[in-house]
């Protein structure tokens, strides 16, 4: 299974609204409503941010927010703070019954 | 309060066997829905789902990595223990092992990590 695609960077002032992609197939990211995101500041371990498309874990700010279409997930966040400065990956449920990463993105905070 | 604590040597030589030990705290592989997974992640690169165990000992591995993984639980100790056969120094990495619960955040969702243990392959 290959990693899922996603841009090396975006970046964003703050305030702004900034949307990360992540693309796959319909193995995987289009044929299951199982896409989760995680945010990872350097040093530190993942954090989930969204899990099934669009819910959000408790204690998760609503400025996240996930959406899907076709083979295409996204990550919005929206307000940005410095804080949300950081790397964030995407991961689906695959046909194969497994899961799969994207490449990460950074994010960076103007 | 669910915790996971990695443990296991930082430093192997190449050709040997790594074994990686997932400490429980807070919740039970014995209940129902709840899942451990080992993801890795090389310094500077992208997470790597590497291994999965759920309650009802249902294993799920990564296909590219499948023929070196092992995964397996021990409930009356609280543990999950990975095992990578064959380690190269390609596998010098951060290992995390991840907490998912059915009940809060679904199947396939990561939703308490632990702390992760780097491990390097040196001859």
């Amino acid at each position: 299974q290959s990693a899922l695609t996603q841009p090396a960077s975006v970046s964003g002032s703050p305030g702004q609204s900034i949307t990360i992609s992540c693309t796959g197939t319909s193995s995987d990211v289009g044929g299951y409503n199982y896409v989760s995101w995680y945010q990872q500041h350097p040093g530190k371990a993942p954090k989930l941010m969204i899990y099934e498309v669009s819910n959000r874990p408790s204690g998760v700010s609503n400025r996240f927010s996930g959406s899907k279409s076709g083979n295409t997930a996204s990550l919005t966040i929206s307000g940005l703070q410095a804080d949300d400065e950081a790397d964030y990956y995407c991961s689906s449920y695959t046909s194969s019954s497994t899961l799969v990463f994207g490449g990460g993105t950074k994010l960076t905070v103007l | 309060q669910i915790t996971l604590k990695e443990s296991g040597p930082t430093l192997v030589k190449p050709t040997q066997t790594l074994t990686l030990t997932c400490t429980l705290s807070g919740f039970s592989l014995s209940t129902s829905g709840v899942g451990v997974g080992w993801i890795r992640q090389p310094p500077g690169k992208a997470l790597e789902w590497l291994a999965l165990i759920y309650w009802n000992d249902d294993k799920r591995y990564s296909p590219s990595l499948k023929s070196r993984l092992t995964i397996t639980k021990d409930t009356s100790k609280n543990e999950v223990v990975l095992t990578m056969t064959n380690m190269d120094p390609v596998d010098t990495v951060t290992y995390y092992c991840a907490h998912i619960g059915f009940s809060t955040t679904g199947w396939y969702a990561f939703d308490i990590w632990g702390q992760g243990t780097m491990v390097t392959v040196s001859s």
